[in-house]
């Protein structure tokens, strides 16, 4: 089946570090690629998200590229701020299932110090 | 504003004391989903409804039951809430399950069963 394995955390950095969050997927179909974010206390929001390969996904100064290849969509940002502080969740949508769920890692949670 | 609500937002209760936790949007979406966050294995969805009067089960159905008898309402409903249930819970929405649509996360309900 389906299933997305992210980088267990957390990810400890200063502000304006860059930030890496890897992110592999196994998937049956062609799957859209996304990364949610969850701040304290709050539901996921949707960060980014990528359909084809190639696709680069990108908001707030984050980026992620589709990697078919590698079966890959990993999170960067060149200069996090204390702000970012959040746990970030790597998911997928298979055609497969009909696009009638997401499929989510297990979330890493960055912690950004001034 | 756009928003899925969850009632209530904490709940503490016993082993087999029914219970219903309400999810509703506001966006006219046809796509609802439930799904618990449990530390170190992310989210997982429980149950979805593509419409009114269609449900289906997701990964983790087991305990869980639910209704879908207006479009904006998608309660989930524990009969004989068990420790194992202890969990935090989401409920989402979409316009529709398709490729690369967003899902909107309520805020969550934490549900402790002792």
């Amino acid at each position: 089946g389906d299933s997305v394995t992210q980088m267990e955390g957390p990810v400890t950095l200063s502000e304006e570090a860059f930030l890496t969050i890897n992110c592999t997927y196994t998937a049956t179909g062609y799957p859209s690629l996304f990364w949610y974010v969850q701040y304290p206390g709050e539901g996921l929001q949707l960060l980014l998200k990528a359909t084809k390969a190639d696709d680069k996904g990108s908001n707030k100064g984050f980026e992620a590229t589709y990697r078919k290849e590698t079966t890959s969509f990993h999170l960067e940002k060149g200069s996090v701020q204390v702000s970012d502080s959040a746990v970030y969740f790597c998911a997928l949508s298979d055609p497969g299932t009909g696009f009638q769920k997401l499929v989510f890692g297990t979330g890493t949670r960055l912690l950004v110090s001034p | 504003e756009a928003q899925v609500t969850q009632n209530p937002r904490y709940l503490i209760t016993v082993t087999g004391k029914k219970l219903t936790v309400t999810c509703s949007q506001n966006m006219n979406h046809e796509y609802m989903s439930w799904y618990r966050q449990d530390p170190g294995l992310g989210l997982r969805q429980i149950y979805y409804s593509m419409n009114v009067e269609v449900t289906d089960k997701g990964d983790v159905p087991e305990g869980y039951k639910v209704s879908r008898k207006e479009k904006r309402n998608f309660p989930l409903i524990l009969e004989s809430p068990s420790p194992n249930q202890t969990s935090l819970y989401f409920c989402a929405s979409s316009l529709y399950p398709g490729l690369a649509i967003e899902q909107y996360f309520g805020p969550g309900t934490r549900l402790t069963v002792t």
